[in-house]
């Protein structure tokens, strides 16, 4: 177990709907990192938060949106959901935003039907 | 920008034999590379990594090396085990970013009776 902890583990919605993935980071743990990764596929990096603000971007869409709150949990939405977003995400944390070790969650696994 | 590539996508190899998975990273600057590996239904996890200014790491059955000149590092696993069985990705940080990562595609490695 890492620590992190993502609800919900699956999720099935339909297409042109919204979703919101909730991430609980290990405790103490500043950082928040989301990653979608697509069947087979690596990881991708979405977004990360530290300590409340957001920190980079990565290949998020417009569609998607993340934030953390003050007591550290992030919430990943994601919006006008198409076919191509069916995916797992991820979660992690870490102490700073630094070089420093990620702890993942299991994942939420997101099929749009 | 900062890319990473991972070869081979697929190893298979005899328990008990070596597996030696590489690396590529563009910049040269990037100070810091980690080893995940993801196990079916699970985040991925860190299982060792290497900064800069060290050119090998070991721990256990497992090590690291980094050849800065050449841009490239390598997981070496011995003895290999039905548990090694998994999904193991490289990355490498961004320089300048905080130290975000660029993940490598993935090498699945399938450990053979």
């Amino acid at each position: 177990d890492s620590g992190v902890t993502q609800t919900p583990k699956h999720l099935i919605t339909a297409t042109g709907q919204r979703v919101t993935l909730r991430c609980s980071p290990r405790s103490g743990d500043l950082s928040v990192y989301w990653y979608q990764q697509s069947l087979d596929q690596g990881l991708q990096f979405l977004i990360q938060y530290y300590n409340g603000e957001e920190r980079a971007k990565g290949n998020i869409l417009e569609r998607f949106s993340a934030q953390q709150f003050p007591d550290l949990h992030s919430e990943l939405n994601l919006s006008s959901l198409e076919l191509g977003d069916s995916a797992l995400y991820f979660c992690a944390s870490s102490v700073t935003g630094a070089n420093t070790e990620a702890f993942f969650g299991q994942g939420t696994r997101l099929t749009v039907v | 920008g900062e890319n990473v590539e991972q070869h081979p996508s697929t190893l298979s190899v005899q328990e008990g034999d070596s597996a030696v998975i590489k690396c590529t990273y563009s910049d040269s600057a990037s100070n810091y590379f980690p080893w995940y590996k993801q196990e079916l239904g699970k985040g991925p996890q860190l299982i060792i990594d290497i900064r800069s200014n060290v050119g090998e790491k070991k721990d256990q059955r497992i090590a690291v090396t980094l050849n800065k000149t050449a841009k490239h590092f390598s997981l070496h696993i011995t003895e290999t085990q039905p548990e090694d069985s998994a999904v193991y990705f490289c990355a490498a940080s961004i320089p300048g970013s905080n130290y975000q990562l660029i993940w490598g595609a993935g090498t699945k490695l399938i450990i053979k009776p």
